[in-house]
């Protein structure tokens, strides 16, 4: 079945600075992935759209330059904090569609998530 | 805009019950919609898509209703298990192959 791989699992890092956060896919080509941003308790929000070989579209209220994500193959997307602070402390998530299982449908594949703690 | 509503309290279960849990979504019915579950401090996984033109979909102890006049999606998990204890997800495509989520219903399954 269709994996990603979502890394790191968790990472602390002190205000200021940046921190990278990879999305690969492993069996499979991935042509759109999708990041999403979960607080406790609370519903997935997408953040952005990553399309390989083009610029990512960013959902209303998302700040581009300090989400800077880049999907340089059909297997990887990196999404890297800039400069982070203390409320982008948050649980990252990203997936991806195979296409593979009900086709027409966008059926996703998450990645295990990344928890950021900024100091 | 496209809303979904998910019982936010937790649902508190005996095994061997069915849990049933309600998506409530607000504006135009969506060609499909999705049920995911989410472990705690884990990614969501898939679990069943029912399409527009689909009144039911089963799939071994769990069983996705999807009613577009009510706009409502109801999620059965039958002879339920401590180890089915985790949020459900309801997820509707808005389109431009975009997905939404609602915020989750927290199942706990008591031995």
């Amino acid at each position: 079945g269709a994996v990603v791989s979502q890394h790191p699992s968790w990472v602390i890092c002190k205000s200021g600075t940046s921190v990278k956060i990879e999305c690969r896919s492993l069996d499979f080509q991935a042509t759109t992935m999708f990041w999403y941003r979960q607080f406790p308790k609370q519903s997935l929000m997408l953040m952005a759209t990553s399309n390989e070989g083009s610029k990512a579209t960013y959902e209303q209220g998302v700040e581009k330059d300090k989400f800077l994500i880049n999907h340089a193959s059909l297997t990887l997307s990196t999404l890297t904090v800039t400069s982070a602070h203390p409320e982008d402390s948050s649980f990252y998530i990203c997936s991806a569609t195979s296409g593979q299982v009900n086709p027409g449908a966008n059926v996703l594949t998450f990645g295990a998530g990344s928890r950021l703690t900024v100091l | 805009s496209q809303k979904i509503e998910q019982n936010s309290e937790a649902l508190n279960i005996q095994e061997g019950k069915t849990a049933t849990l309600t998506c409530n979504y607000t504006n135009y019915s969506p060609a499909y919609l999705q049920w995911y579950r989410q472990d705690p401090g884990r990614g969501p996984v898939f679990l069943l898509l029912i399409r527009e033109n689909e009144k039911e979909k089963r799939k071994e102890r769990l069983k996705v209703t999807f009613d577009t006049t009510l706009k409502q999606s109801l999620f059965h998990i039958t002879a339920s298990q401590p180890a089915d204890s985790a949020t459900y997800l309801c997820a509707l495509d808005t389109g431009g192959f975009k997905t939404i989520f609602g915020a989750g219903t927290r199942l706990f399954v008591k031995a």
